[in-house]
C-alpha cells in the first residue's frame, strides 16, 4: 500500500513569493490532515478536512495561507505571499474514517520550506 | 496552545537501557497517542491509549496513561540505536478530534 505522498520534499523561496504544496493522501482515507512544524517542535494543525470539507482551519492563518482538497481526494496548501517566518516543515496526514483524533494518523514525508 | 508536554526534552542512553518519557496535558481527554519522527522523515504511529485504558502494549513499548495525574508514559525497553528519534505525545480533547494537539516532543539518542 502507497504511503501518504507530498511533494515537492525541498522548496527554497524569497519572502513574498507565492508557494503551493501538494499532498495525496492513503486510499481511501476520508480525513486529510496539513501540520506546520517548526524546528525542535511538535506538529501544530492547520486545518483538517473530512472528504472535501474543511471541518477545522482554526489555527490556519486565513491572510496568506489557503487550502482546497477537490473532489475528496488530493489536496493543495498555498502561502501567499511568504514571509521569512514560514520557513518550516509542512506535514500532510491522512485517516481512514472521519473520527478525527480517534484514529491512526499516516505522515507523509514533509516539504520543507525555507524562505530567504 | 499546546495541550501536551513531554519530558525530558532530551534523554540519551546506551543501547540495551530502558527509556522512559512522560507526556503531561491540561484537560479531558478522549485518547492519547504517542508517535516517533526519525530525523528529516514524517511521523510514525506507535500506540493509541483511549481515557478508559490503563495501559499498552506493543511489541518493546509500553504506555501508561493516569487521567487523575493528566499523564502519560512511553517506556521503550532494551532500547537500540535504530530507536533514536523524536517522540511526541498527541492529544485529542475535543468532540471528533477537534482538538488534536502534539507536544514539543523527547529527543531519544540511543548510542551504541
Amino acid at each position: 500500500e502507497a504511503g501518504v505522498v507530498q511533494s515537492p520534499r525541498y522548496k527554497i523561496i524569497e519572502k513574498k513569493q507565492p508557494v503551493a504544496f501538494w499532498c495525496n493522501p492513503i486510499s481511501g482515507h476520508n480525513t486529510l490532515y496539513w501540520y506546520r512544524q517548526n524546528l525542535g517542535q511538535g506538529p501544530e494543525l492547520l486545518i483538517r478536512y473530512e472528504n472535501e470539507e474543511a471541518v477545522d482551519d482554526s489555527q490556519l492563518p486565513k491572510d496568506r495561507f489557503s487550502a482546497e482538497r477537490l473532489k475528496g481526494v488530493d489536496s493543495t496548501l498555498k502561502i501567499q505571499p511568504a514571509e521569512l517566518g514560514d520557513s518550516a516543515v509542512y506535514l500532510c496526514a491522512s485517516s481512514p474514517g472521519t473520527s478525527g483524533g480517534g484514529e491512526t494518523q499516516y505522515f507523509g514525508p514533509g516539504t520543507r520550506l525555507l524562505v530567504l | 496552545s499546546q495541550q501536551g508536554e513531554e519530558d525530558p526534552q532530551a534523554l540519551s542512553i546506551q543501547e540495551g537501557e530502558n527509556a522512559t518519557m512522560n507526556c503531561s496535558y491540561k484537560t479531558s481527554i478522549n485518547n492519547l497517542q504517542w508517535y516517533r519522527q526519525n530525523s528529516g522523515r514524517g511521523l510514525v504511529h506507535l500506540i493509541l491509549i483511549r481515557s478508559n485504558e490503563r495501559e499498552k502494549h506493543s511489541g518493546r513499548l509500553r504506555v501508561t496513561l493516569d487521567t487523575s495525574k493528566k499523564s502519560s508514559s512511553l517506556l521503550i525497553t532494551a532500547s537500540r540505536a535504530a530507536d533514536t528519534a523524536s517522540y511526541f505525545c498527541a492529544t485529542d480533547a475535543g468532540n471528533y478530534g477537534q482538538n488534536f494537539v502534539f507536544g514539543p516532543g523527547t529527543r531519544l539518542s540511543v548510542l551504541p
